[in-house]
């Protein structure tokens, strides 16, 4: 199956500060991504799809500037949280996949743990 | 409006007995269903898919699942559990004409020697 990508993996963090972090497709072309973010023993919540060259949608209830997001190639797309606090800390998962057949491909996550 | 419902949070099965995880959907149109594994601090992983045909479906690590129409459902099962299966199970749908993925709450699988 396809490879999807994420970096970090894990990183701390002051509150106040933004985090980037990366999502790649590593071996097939994604005009769209999605992220998800997940909390302890809980389902994952779609926070936004990515789009290749246009703006992100976002999910109701879901601040666009604070979780800004950057599909700036077909393989790449990020997920900067700005003024990162506290209760952002949680775990960050992209996806990528082909429209058809249908069929998402994760990433392995990164876990942003802000102090 | 698409959902998924994963009615166990937890299952709890003897290693070398059959395993069922459950999974009804809610769809408007054609249902792509869809079921992943993750472990802790990980991605998730594929399991297998129903787009069409058959609808016993054969995937990774000697799951299947069944997808039952009438019953709007898309259970998990593997007839002898290992455990090494025990991991969060989720879900998942998409409608055929919309990409966006549904993902039930999840259930996690408890495999005891």
């Amino acid at each position: 199956g396809a490879v999807v990508s994420q970096h970090p993996s894990r990183v701390i963090c002051k509150s106040g500060t933004s985090v980037k972090i990366e999502c790649r497709s590593l071996d097939f072309q994604a005009t769209t991504m999605f992220w998800y973010r997940q909390f302890p023993k809980q389902s994952l919540m779609l926070m936004a799809t990515s789009n290749e060259g246009s703006k992100a949608t976002y999910e109701q209830g879901v601040e666009k500037d604070k979780f800004l997001i950057n599909h700036a190639s077909l393989t790449l797309s990020t997920l900067t949280v700005t003024s990162a606090h506290p209760e952002d800390s949680s775990f960050y998962i992209c996806s990528a996949g082909p429209r058809a057949p249908p069929q998402q491909f994760f990433g392995p996550g990164t876990r942003l743990t802000v102090l | 409006a698409q959902s998924v419902a994963q009615p166990e949070d937890q299952v709890n099965v003897a290693e070398g007995n059959p395993l069922t995880v459950k999974c009804t959907y809610s769809v408007s149109g054609n249902p792509y269903l869809f079921w992943y594994v993750q472990y802790p601090n990980r991605g998730l992983q594929f399991l297998l898919k129903y787009i069409t045909g058959d609808n016993l479906v054969k995937g990774s690590y000697g799951f299947e699942a069944e997808f039952n129409k009438s019953q709007t459902s898309f259970h998990l099962k593997k007839p002898s559990a290992l455990v090494s299966d025990s991991a969060l199970y989720f879900c998942a749908v998409r409608e055929d004409n919309f990409n966006k993925f549904y993902f039930g709450s999840g259930t996690k699988l408890n495999v005891k020697p």
